[in-house]
Order: C-alpha cells, then structure tokens, then sequence
C-alpha cells in the first residue's frame, strides 16, 4: 500500500493565479482531511470529509474548495492565490475520527 | 474560542532522562485525544491516544489525561536522540492541534 500520496510536492503560485492540490489514499479510508501547517505552528483543518460525496468545512475553510467524487481521491482547490496560503498543506485519512495517516504535504509558496 | 494550547518550548533533556510535554484544552466537549510526532520536514504520525481519564502506557509512552482540569501530558521515558523532534497535541472533538512543543533529547 502506498498510503496516502500526494501532488505536487512543491509549488510556487504568483498571486492570483489558481490550482488542486491532489489527494489519493489506497487504504479504503472513509474519512479524509486537509490541513494546512504554517511554520512553527500547529496543525489547521481546512476541510474534511466522512465519504464520497460528503464534505464539511474546518476551522479555515475561506479561499478553498474541495470536492469528494471516489473513497480515494480529495483534491483541495485554490481559486485565487493569495500569499497568506504559503504553507504546507497536508492530506490525511482515517477510518474513523481517530487515528489519521498523513501524506507526505505539499509545500505552496505564492508570491 | 476553542483552543489547545502547548509549551512551544523547545524543551531539552539529556538522553536517558524522562521528558514530559504538557497540553491543555478549552472545549469541555472534546472526548478523544491524541499525540502526534512530527519530525522536521515530515509529516505528522500518531504515537498515542486516549480517551479516559487516567494514564494509558505504551512501550516507553505514557499518555495522561485529566477532563476536570482539560489537561493532556506525554511522558516519555529513557528519552533517546531519535526521539527529538515536536510534538503535536490534538483533541477531536473538531480536530484542533496545538502548535506542538519542540523536544531535544542530548546524548
């Protein structure tokens, strides 16, 4: 099993411009997250989603979209880069609420 | 404001020594709680969990977790140098983390 992958690894935007965040788990996980990490902080959700078709925001929901067609894919959407989403952006999926398997994030610098 | 608050440290012991991080909580309603670790440039990974109160004991892990006082700790013991790295404190009521607290251990 490849766990929970993600793409790309690095990414500079220019302001404005948009882009996904791609996400796919091969564990047959439910629940599937996106956080995102700014340096030396913890962990933010952004948003989350308990299966195909059911998506719910987190605590920073504001400037992305998400969208759940399969159990194994949540790609995260930019629409409008800004430079306050520099940051690492992880994916992860659960069967449940509790134990979380991380990707490998995504390093987003917009300039 | 729901908040999970951490020592942002760093926090140094010498190897061998019992290293001790500390977590508190503001949302009366969170149930489950959880330590993650996370080396510099990785990704977060899970290395406790709890639930009740009391301790839950794993390997050199000893999570602590007291709901009157909404306060969570990590003990780890005999602290080796691969153990240097933050950890993460999460509880999911809403999947709120703390800023995590940086642990150096010196051989």
């Amino acid at each position: 099993n490849a766990g929970v992958t993600q793409t790309p690894k690095f990414r500079i935007l220019k302001i404005g411009q948009s882009m996904t965040l791609q996400c796919t788990q091969d564990m047959n996980h439910n629940y599937m997250y996106w956080y995102r990490q700014d340096p030396g902080m913890g962990l933010k959700l952004i948003y989350y989603s308990v299966g195909a078709g059911i998506t719910d925001k987190g605590e920073v929901p504001n400037g992305y979209n998400v969208s759940r067609s399969t159990t194994e894919d949540f790609p995260l959407r930019l629409e409008l880069a800004a430079p306050s989403q520099t940051s690492v952006y992880f994916c992860a999926s659960g069967l449940d609420h509790n134990e979380q398997f991380f990707g490998p994030g995504t390093r987003l610098t917009v300039l | 404001q729901k908040e999970v608050e951490q020592n942002s440290g760093p926090l140094s012991v010498p190897e061998g020594a019992i290293a001790s991080l500390n977590c508190t909580y503001s949302d009366r309603g969170s149930q489950s709680f959880f330590w993650y670790r996370q080396y510099s440039g990785k990704s977060p990974e899970l290395i406790m969990s709890i639930y009740s109160n009391g301790d839950k004991e794993d390997g050199r892990f000893t999570a602590q977790l007291n709901k009157a006082s909404q306060y969570v700790s990590l003990l780890i013991r005999d602290s080796q140098p691969s153990d240097s790295a933050t950890y993460l404190c999460a509880a999911y009521n809403d999947m709120r983390f703390g800023a995590g607290t940086r642990l150096t251990v010196k051989p």
